[in-house]
């Protein structure tokens, strides 16, 4: 079946550092649509980043990420950390049309000074 | 800009309880979606509805029954409550099945005595 796999629970770093959260994929459909959303303290998901095009890397806020089919990667990164970045981070892949959005386990970053 | 609404924001019950929560949207959407947060587990899809009168299972309904009354309301009942149960419970919608980009509401606790 369809899957998202995010390998970290957890990712501390400090402040103007960079950061990098992985996400890898499974899946049998061609078409497909990958996303970060980002989760406050306290708030709903919200979306971070879209992408559906392969090698094309999509920005938002400061984060970058390029979807990879060769290597069924979409991972998250930003070149230097701010406290404010501090937050729960999912990965999601949308197959197909099937309407479906699966989320990985998703992954808290964690920013200190 | 559109809002979404649950209801209750909190719900306590008994064990064996049938327990209901509802979720309104004023975006005008056509699917919506019940997801269930557990720390760890990341996002899991209880039931989702492409468009007004259509139900479709997700990877957890077992224990569940949904409900899409209106285009604009689809509700979740937990069908028999599981003794010292804690989850989060997260409705969301989106302009069209396999778009991906998901408006979430702030979500349902659910505590179990």
């Amino acid at each position: 079946g369809d899957s998202v796999t995010q390998t970290e629970g957890l990712v501390t770093v400090t402040e103007g550092l960079p950061v990098k959260l992985n996400c890898t994929y499974q899946t049998t459909y061609l078409t497909i649509a990958f996303f970060w959303y980002v989760q406050y303290l306290n708030e709903a998901p919200q979306v971070l980043l879209k992408s559906s095009t392969d090698n094309k890397r999509t920005e938002h806020q400061g984060f970058h990420a390029t979807l990879h089919k060769s290597s069924s990667s979409f991972h998250l990164q930003k070149s230097s950390a701010q406290l404010s970045d501090s937050a729960l981070y999912y990965c999601a892949l949308t197959p197909g049309n099937t309407g479906k959005l699966i989320f990985g386990l998703g992954t808290t970053l964690q920013v200190q000074p | 800009g559109g809002i979404i609404t649950q209801t209750p924001k909190f719900l306590i019950g008994q064990e064996g309880q049938k327990l209901t929560l509802k979720c309104q949207q004023n975006f005008n959407h056509d699917t919506m979606y019940w997801y269930r947060q557990d720390s760890g587990k990341g996002l899991r899809l209880i039931y989702y509805s492409i468009t007004e009168n259509d139900l479709q299972k997700g990877d957890l309904s077992e224990g569940y029954d949904a409900s899409r009354e209106k285009k604009s309301s689809f509700s979740l009942t937990v069908t028999s409550a599981q003794k010292n149960e804690m989850a989060v419970f997260l409705c969301a919608s989106s302009m069209g099945a396999g778009t991906g980009q998901l408006y979430f509401g702030e979500g349902s606790k659910l505590t179990v005595l």
